[in-house]
């Protein structure tokens, strides 16, 4: 089993639809959990962070987590076309600062 | 958060060679990173550059493969020594933000080896 595992997609949305991005980690003791947004040839951007349970809302995203699933997703609400890109979720290494990246999930919002 | 910078940008070298890929950042910070992205995959951390001491390495990374210099609080080197195909990737820094849990990421240095 991977530590931190996401659908590689492509998922394709219409514009104007929410976007529903999936994570499951393995590390029962991780605390941080991060989504970034990856752009084709640009470096990873931070989107959100969240430690505790539940919902944690930012603009058009929302992080959502659950520790005793050990299942965290992102939801996009409103898609634009701008928003197509590669999604990675982070865990961090129980008891460090270290992060373990899923392999992403390449999102598409079509016009 | 912190402006990151990374030299040089993109690289082609032969294989045999070495490369020294620096990271700086416009503010101190106590945590920075150093981490490997190969084509098509997700990122994997090569090693954690502590400032005064030896670099920590993930398993799977080596010194004398990757050896790390952090001077000081805002700089980092990384190297590739003795390269090969195999070492094409992009290869980020990242530094710890004001909350240590989260990371921001410089933008990237993408290497080809021939």
């Amino acid at each position: 089993q991977k530590e931190v595992e996401q659908n590689s997609g492509p998922l394709s949305v219409p514009e104007g639809a929410i976007a529903s991005l999936n994570c499951t980690y393995s590390d029962r003791g991780s605390q941080s959990f991060f989504w970034y947004r990856q752009y084709s040839g640009k470096s990873p951007e931070l989107i959100m962070s969240i430690y505790s349970n539940g919902d944690k809302e930012d603009g058009r995203f929302t992080a959502q987590l659950n520790k005793a699933s050990q299942y965290v997703s992102l939801l996009i609400r409103d898609s634009q076309p701008s928003d197509s890109a590669t999604y990675l979720c982070a865990v961090n290494r129980s008891g460090t600062y270290k992060y373990i990246f899923g392999t992403g999930t390449r999102l598409k919002v079509l016009a | 958060s912190a402006v990151i910078s990374q030299k040089p940008s993109r690289d082609i070298c032969q294989r045999g060679t070495s490369l020294t890929i620096q990271c700086q950042v416009d503010s101190q910070v106590t945590m920075m990173f150093w981490y490997r992205q190969q084509p098509g995959q997700s990122l994997t951390l090569i090693a954690t550059a502590n400032q005064g001491s030896e670099a920590t390495y993930e398993s799977g990374f080596v010194i004398d493969k990757f050896p790390i210099s952090r001077p000081n609080l805002t700089f980092s080197t990384l190297t590739v020594s003795n390269m090969s195909p195999e070492d094409s990737s992009i290869y980020l820094c990242s530094v710890g933000g004001q909350s240590q849990e989260t990371q921001y990421f410089g933008p990237g240095t993408r290497l080809l080896v021939l």
